[in-house]
């Protein structure tokens, strides 16, 4: 069985402090792990992936994640938060089932606010 | 390249009735999965679909059901709606290795918003 917490329903900074929105992982085989961020009325839009070529994996608009195996840990950041990045994020996982079939258990969010 | 789309982005429905959501996929991609996204919650997997045959289905109930084409386009068909079935309703597609494995990476539409009155 594979699940996801993450362990803030809403996070808030100010603009240009840094960004940690954090994600612990539970899953029976090698984990795909994701960042996927929503914005209002909007679908998701994928943000980085890791699949075990680096524990630490870049992504689009300054993110950036790191795997932690031993901590279960795959935790969110970026260096300045900007207002454009007030969102939904999900972390997700992603897992061979006994079906041969991979399947997206997302966690149930973070909403990150941005104050000017 | 064309994205993931979706028809229509709003429908409203009442109680009993049925409704047809329908997901063309990107361009060279092969599988369809569809998922539901309830108010303030996260996507929940409804089923995935791959050569025009269901490959792996979520816990929802049979009066969800879903068909894929020759063309890789879907459509989610959700009978005797229920209040609680209101929701955005999410279709994403992804591209099959050439030895035929799935890839993890799934891209997502804008969504359907169904509300059930």
């Amino acid at each position: 069985a594979q699940s996801v917490t993450q362990l803030d329903s809403h996070v808030s900074v100010s603009e240009g402090t840094p960004v940690l929105l954090r994600c612990n992982y539970s899953s029976s085989y090698s984990p795909s792990l994701f960042w996927y961020v929503q914005h209002p009325n909007k679908g998701l839009q994928l943000l980085l992936k890791y699949t075990s070529a680096a524990t630490l994996v870049k992504g689009i608009n300054g993110f950036e994640a790191e795997f932690k195996k031993s901590e279960t840990s795959f935790h969110l950041t970026k260096p300045s938060a900007h207002m454009s990045d007030a969102a939904e994020y999900f972390c997700v996982v992603s897992s061979l089932q006994d079906t041969g079939r991979r399947a997206l258990t997302f966690g149930s969010g973070t909403r990150l606010q941005v104050q000017p | 390249e064309t994205g993931v789309t979706q028809s229509p982005t709003h429908l409203i429905k009442t109680r009993g009735q049925q409704v047809t959501l329908r997901c063309s996929s990107q361009s060279g991609h092969n599988t369809v999965s569809w998922y539901q996204q309830a108010l303030g919650q996260g996507p929940q997997f409804i089923f995935q679909y791959y050569r025009e045959e269901e490959n792996g289905r979520g816990n929802f109930p049979p009066r969800f059901s879903g068909l894929q084409f020759p063309n890789y386009s879907s459509e989610l068909n959700v009978n005797a709606l229920e209040l609680d079935d209101s929701a955005l309703y999410l279709c994403a597609s992804s591209p099959r290795t050439s030895g035929g494995a799935l890839t993890d990476t799934q891209y997502f539409g804008p969504g359907t918003r169904l509300t059930v009155l």
